[in-house]
């Protein structure tokens, strides 16, 4: 059973750009959520999507956003560029809607913003 | 959300048990205890959860305290693959909000060979 797939893994960006990161969860998981890993701040939340609708955000600006397709694929888009985006996106997919399930988590899409 | 506190760093021997410890004193009466783990270059991994009794799977073991204000991670015997970040994490039981899981600092875990 393939994992959790993201892409890029890498990607370099200059300030003012955005980016769009795609995610395609494991297979039957309809919950998909976004992390911001970065070594300042550690792991901190971005948003949760299930059956295409966000259930939460975390605490970053407008210009962080997600989207969840029938398929269960999510993407997050990033505008406006900062240097401070630069960070490790993780994205998450889980089975159940719970607190119970367990998160299954891909490698990361690495983002270097110059 | 209710936090956790875990040491920053621990450093243990090749083929001998570790216990992490991680105090939760404002748990509340519905949150799972769940430990992740991250190790180098890689996602953070799911290792194991727990609610009020001790739980064991094939890669560790969670000890609850009674009063469920502190757990242990134990690996029974620590292999070099098993140099993580350690993070324990409290979720609740709920629907809304399920998939947001609070990472706090983590505990370094370091193994000699």
């Amino acid at each position: 059973k393939a994992g959790v797939t993201q892409t890029p893994r890498y990607l370099i960006k200059t300030r003012g750009q955005q980016v769009t990161l795609s995610c395609s969860p494991i297979s039957g998981h309809r919950s998909v959520s976004w992390y911001q890993q970065t070594p300042g701040q550690g792991l901190q939340f971005l948003f949760e999507y299930f059956s295409e609708t966000q259930r939460n955000k975390g605490n970053f600006p407008g210009r962080f956003s997600g989207r969840q397709f029938s398929n269960s694929r999510s993407e997050m888009n990033v505008s406006t560029l900062e240097l401070g985006d630069s960070a490790l996106y993780l994205c998450a997919s889980s089975q159940r809607t719970s607190g119970l399930g367990e998160l299954f988590f891909g490698e990361g899409s690495r983002l270097t913003v110059l | 959300d209710a936090k956790t506190t875990q040491p920053n760093s621990m450093e243990s021997n090749e083929e001998e048990p570790v216990h992490l410890p991680c105090n939760h004193s404002t748990i509340s009466g519905t949150d799972y205890i769940h430990w992740y783990r991250q190790l180098p270059s890689q996602g953070p991994e799911y290792v194991i959860h727990g609610l009020t009794s001790n739980v064991n799977n094939r890669m560790a073991s969670l000890a609850i305290a009674e009063d469920r204000k502190s757990s242990t991670l134990i690996l029974h015997r620590a292999t070099l693959r098993d140099a993580a970040v350690y993070y324990c994490i409290l979720r609740a039981a709920i629907i809304q909000g399920a998939q947001k899981l609070v990472f706090g600092q983590g505990t370094r875990l370091t193994i000699n060979p």
